[in-house]
C-alpha cells in the first residue's frame, strides 16, 4: 500500500464550486505539505503543517484553505474554484531529522476547473 | 522566493551519460536534492547531498556540488529509456520547506 495517498486522483469541477482534496499518510510523519504543479513553473508551496495544531501559509495560499484533521490527514479546500486553479496538486510528508528534510510525495490529484 | 534554475529539456541516446545542471539560490542551504517524476506519478527522491560534500555517488548516479558557484549537477551513467522523466533540483530553505526548480525533462532515445 502507498504511504501517501490522495483522493480523488482526478476531478473536474465548475467555477465557483467548493471542492476538497484529501491526503492521508501512513508514514507517521508530523509534517505535511500541499503543492501545486503547473507546466513550466515547477512546484509551488500552498500550505504546510508541522503538526495538528500548526498550519502555515506557503508561497501561494490565496484562494485555498487547509485542515489538519489528524496527524495522518491533511486536506486542501478550494472555497470557490476558478479556472486558474487548474493544476496538478501534490501532498507530501516529511519526518524532520535535524536539518535533513526529505519529503515523500503522493501520486497527485489532477484538477480541472471549467 | 528566488528561482532555482534548471534547463528545461535534455535529450540523450540510450547508453550515453546524462548531465542535468541546477543553480540554486541559498548559500546556507544545508541539503540539496534531486527528485524524479515519471509520467502520471508523484515525485520520488533520487538522492541528496549534504552541503559540506563535493560529490556523492550512488550506483549510476553522481551528484556534484560547487558551493562557491551554487551549482549542483546530476550525472546518470549508462542512461536507459526508463530514466526518461522530469528531474527536479531542490534546496532546503529555513529548515522546513523545499524550493524546487522548474524541472528538466529528460528524453532517452534508443
Amino acid at each position: 500500500d502507498a504511504d501517501v495517498t490522495q483522493t480523488p486522483r482526478n476531478r473536474i469541477t465548475k467555477t465557483g464550486k467548493r471542492i476538497m482534496l484529501e491526503c492521508s499518510q501512513t508514514k507517521g510523519h508530523d509534517r505535511m505539505y500541499w503543492y501545486r504543479q503547473d507546466p513550466g513553473l515547477g512546484l509551488r508551496l500552498i500550505y504546510y503543517s508541522f503538526d495538528v495544531k500548526d498550519i502555515n501559509k506557503g508561497e501561494i495560499s490565496d484562494g485555498y484553505s487547509v485542515s489538519r484533521q489528524a496527524q495522518a490527514k491533511f486536506s486542501l479546500s478550494l472555497e470557490s474554484a476558478i479556472p486558474n486553479q487548474t493544476a496538478l496538486y501534490f501532498c507530501a510528508t516529511s519526518d524532520f531529522g535535524g536539518t535533513q528534510e526529505t519529503q515523500y510525495f503522493g501520486p497527485g490529484t489532477r484538477l480541472l476547473v471549467l | 522566493g528566488e528561482d532555482v534554475e534548471q534547463s528545461l529539456f535534455l535529450s540523450v541516446r540510450e547508453g550515453d551519460s546524462s548531465v542535468i545542471n541546477c543553480t540554486y539560490t541559498d548559500s546556507s542551504s544545508t541539503y540539496l536534492y534531486w527528485y524524479k517524476q515519471e509520467p502520471g506519478a508523484g515525485l520520488q527522491l533520487l538522492t541528496y547531498i549534504f552541503s559540506n560534500m563535493d560529490m556523492k555517488q550512488d550506483q549510476r548516479l553522481t551528484v556534484l556540488l560547487n558551493k562557491k558557484d551554487k551549482h549542483l549537477s546530476l550525472r546518470i551513467a549508462d542512461t536507459q529509456t526508463g530514466d526518461s522523466a522530469i528531474y527536479f533540483c531542490a534546496e532546503s530553505i529555513s529548515g522546513y520547506a523545499l524550493n524546487f526548480g522548474k524541472g528538466t525533462s529528460l528524453l532517452v532515445t534508443p
